[in-house]
């Protein structure tokens, strides 16, 4: 049971490139949810999905953009990286109800 | 003792002491609780959730306590060890499939 994964683990890119972090759920939980934890601020809700083609904006959406085609995948894209963006990204899923569960996270620096 | 760190605040205990690691939480209105442990590299890990119709609930030498009256939530780790040396985050669910977060609190736990 893989459970839930993130991919790339490590990402390295430069001010004003595209990237998109992909996350995968094997539970075909209807919710998804992407996060973004730095320093001081803790974790902090970028965007969330409560099912296919369902997507909905969190705390703090600027500068990235989602897309739920299949329940099982929801990557997230920063459409031109700033610096600001360097932090660490978690991906979640759940039943919409109770817990949610966490991939290993994306470590991306912007240089 | 508990101290406040740079970033986080932190709690030091000696291998097998109980830790208490207490969080407030903001909306009178949440009706379900969470606490995560996050290891370092790691993604956020489930430890135990409270209902708010309950006070106290226990697992595996974890024991959650809610009180609705302060708005406060505490973590009991019964025997600490070293392993349990993590970030731990309380999380509520203000009733719309998201969770808010605290900031966490480290704890350090010395053999």
């Amino acid at each position: 049971d893989a459970g839930i994964t993130q991919s790339p683990r490590y990402k390295i890119t430069e001010t004003g490139r595209q990237v998109t972090l992909m996350c995968h759920q094997t539970w075909s939980h209807s919710y998804m949810f992407w996060y973004r934890q730095d320093l001081g601020h803790g974790l902090r809700l970028i965007y969330y999905s409560a099912a296919a083609d369902i997507t909905d904006k969190g705390e703090v959406p600027d500068g990235y953009v989602v897309s739920r085609s299949k329940t099982e995948n929801f990557p997230l894209t920063l459409e031109s990286a700033t610096r600001s963006q360097t932090s660490v990204y978690f991906c979640a899923s759940s039943t919409g109800e109770e817990t949610q569960y966490f991939g290993p996270g994306t470590r991306l620096l912007v240089l | 003792g508990e101290s406040v760190g740079l970033h986080l605040p932190t709690l030091s205990v000696q291998e097998g002491d109980n830790s208490i690691i207490n969080c407030a939480y903001s909306n009178s209105a949440s009706d379900y609780f969470i606490w995560y442990k996050q290891e370092s590299g790691k993604g956020p890990q489930f430890i135990i959730d409270i209902r708010s119709n309950m006070d106290k609930r226990q697992g595996q030498r974890v024991t959650v306590l809610l009180n609705k009256t302060v708005k406060h939530l505490s973590l009991q780790i019964a025997a600490t060890q070293p392993g349990d040396s993590a970030v731990y985050f309380c999380a509520e669910n203000r009733g719309y499939s998201t969770l808010t977060f605290g900031k966490g609190t480290m704890l350090l736990v010395s053999p």
